[in-house]
């Protein structure tokens, strides 16, 4: 069965600092791997997406994802924290299971301090 | 081009009450996915639609039902509600299933 771990409830971090919030997951066959972003009564923003080809994929907002095959990992990165970076991560996997579905991690809260 | 809608953004119900939630997908969207959020089981799977046929279906009891129509709007809808069911219930569309899916802001459902 395919499933998603956040390892981190919640990643503090000061603005300027680079931040990491970390995903690694399980799922049979080739993945496609996606992160999100929700601010408090909203719904989720497409942050960026692994479907192939280069293992570093860069998406909006100056996010940038690793994807790491041997280590089931796609970590989510960003050089320089903003507090405005301040809210809920949502690591994910979209797989073909006689039907695609996607799983989500359980999210991280990310703070920002100024 | 215009995001993903869904209406009503708030309902409160009482137990044992029915509702049904709906959602547009961005234009040219086939696909539509449900999901409920809750902060205890987070973000779960519910159903996906693609072309009016449900091709997926998440773990939740048959109180949960959905359909698309022709135009790919989506409903779904919840009977006999039980105070477990106040949740975030949001709608994502993207063009076929396997590509990049966008979020509606959600129905915040309170069952009282």
């Amino acid at each position: 069965a395919q499933s998603v771990a956040q390892p981190e409830d919640q990643v503090n971090v000061a603005e300027g600092n680079p931040l990491t919030v970390k995903c690694t997951y399980s799922v049979s066959g080739n993945p496609y791997l996606f992160w999100y972003v929700q601010y408090p009564n909203r719904g989720l923003q497409f942050l960026l997406k692994y479907i192939t080809g280069d293992n570093l994929v860069k998406g909006s907002y100056g996010f940038e994802a690793e994807f790491n095959k041997s280590q089931t990992s796609f970590h989510l990165k960003k050089p320089s924290a903003l507090v405005s970076d301040s809210a809920l991560y949502f690591c994910a996997v979209r797989a073909n299971t006689g039907g695609f579905k996607t799983i989500f991690g359980a999210g991280t809260r990310l703070f920002v301090k100024a | 081009k215009a995001g993903v809608t869904q209406t009503p953004r708030y309902l409160i119900k009482t137990r044992g009450q029915q509702v049904t939630l709906s959602c547009s997908p961005i234009s040219g969207h086939r696909s539509v996915s449900w999901y409920q959020q809750t902060p205890g089981q987070g973000l779960q799977f519910l159903f996906e639609y693609f072309s009016e046929t449900q091709r997926n279906k998440g773990n939740f009891p048959g109180r949960f039902s959905g359909r698309q129509f022709s135009n790919s709007r989506s409903e779904m809808n919840v009977s006999t509600l039980e105070l477990g069911d106040s949740a975030l219930y949001l709608c994502a569309s993207s063009r076929d299933g396997t590509d990049t899916q966008y979020f509606g802001p959600g129905t915040r459902l309170t069952v009282l």
